[in-house]
């Protein structure tokens, strides 16, 4: 059974950093493309930005809004999966999703979620 | 403002069918794979749809999909009160090189 299970999610104030990590299990994680999607309170999903596998290039992806604040890394040797957040925003509270994502951008395993708040 | 447009809401008696929309663009369902996701309250998404219109195993067989051209439909029968959840698609958009979900419809079952 596929297990993804993220730590790291807190309070923090605007313009600090936060790192989410996400431990993978039940599947071959150095051949899985990842990804983050979050979700805001009361509001729908918002795809954050995925990482391929070592073996496609191990390329990122990040949709606009997070865009040079962002990063997401992995380590194969410990299964995990990073989400390095900086300069962060009021907006970018909300529950983040580690995910599993295929080829085709189709996200096909979730963790429960780690919330983070960013206060003013 | 999503990429994406589904209803904000649709509804219907136990029993019945539903269907949800999602209409996009030449750039995302287009020309790419649409999925559906179903979110119950409370929890994490779940994928119901793959590959337009593929179900995972562990889906039934009540839930099925389809994609014309730039719109895609999810389409749900013999409704049941455990379908009450808030329903996403997405699918990848080639311009923005990133994927795009649409702003949800909350099926509820009357």
């Amino acid at each position: 059974e596929v297990q993804l299970v993220e730590s790291g999610g807190g309070l923090v104030r605007s313009g600090g950093s936060l790192r989410l990590s996400c431990r993978g299990s039940g599947f071959n994680f150095n051949d899985a493309w990842m990804s983050w999607v979050r979700q805001a309170p009361g509001k729908g999903l918002e795809w954050v930005g995925r990482i391929k596998s070592k073996t496609a290039g191990g390329t990122t992806d990040y949709t606009a809004p997070v865009k040079g604040r962002f990063i997401i890394s992995r380590d194969d040797s410990k299964d995990t999966l990073y989400l390095q957040m900086n300069s962060l925003e009021t907006e970018d509270t909300g529950v983040y999703f580690c995910t599993t994502i295929t080829w085709r951008a189709e996200v096909d395993n979730w963790g429960q979620g780690a919330l983070v708040t960013v206060s003013s | 403002q999503s990429v994406l447009t589904q209803p904000p809401s649709v509804s219907a008696a136990p029993g019945q069918k539903v269907t949800i929309s999602c209409s996009g663009s030449s750039s995302n369902i287009g020309n790419n794979y649409v999925s559906w996701y179903q979110q119950l309250p409370g929890t994490a998404p779940k994928l119901l749809i793959y590959d337009n219109d593929k179900r995972p195993s562990v889906i039934v067989d009540r839930f099925s999909a389809s994609k014309s051209g730039t719109s895609a439909t999810l389409g749900i029968t013999g409704l049941q009160t455990g379908d009450e959840a808030d329903y996403y698609c997405g699918t990848w958009d080639s311009s923005l090189s990133a994927v795009v979900f649409g702003g949800g419809t909350r099926l509820t079952v009357l």
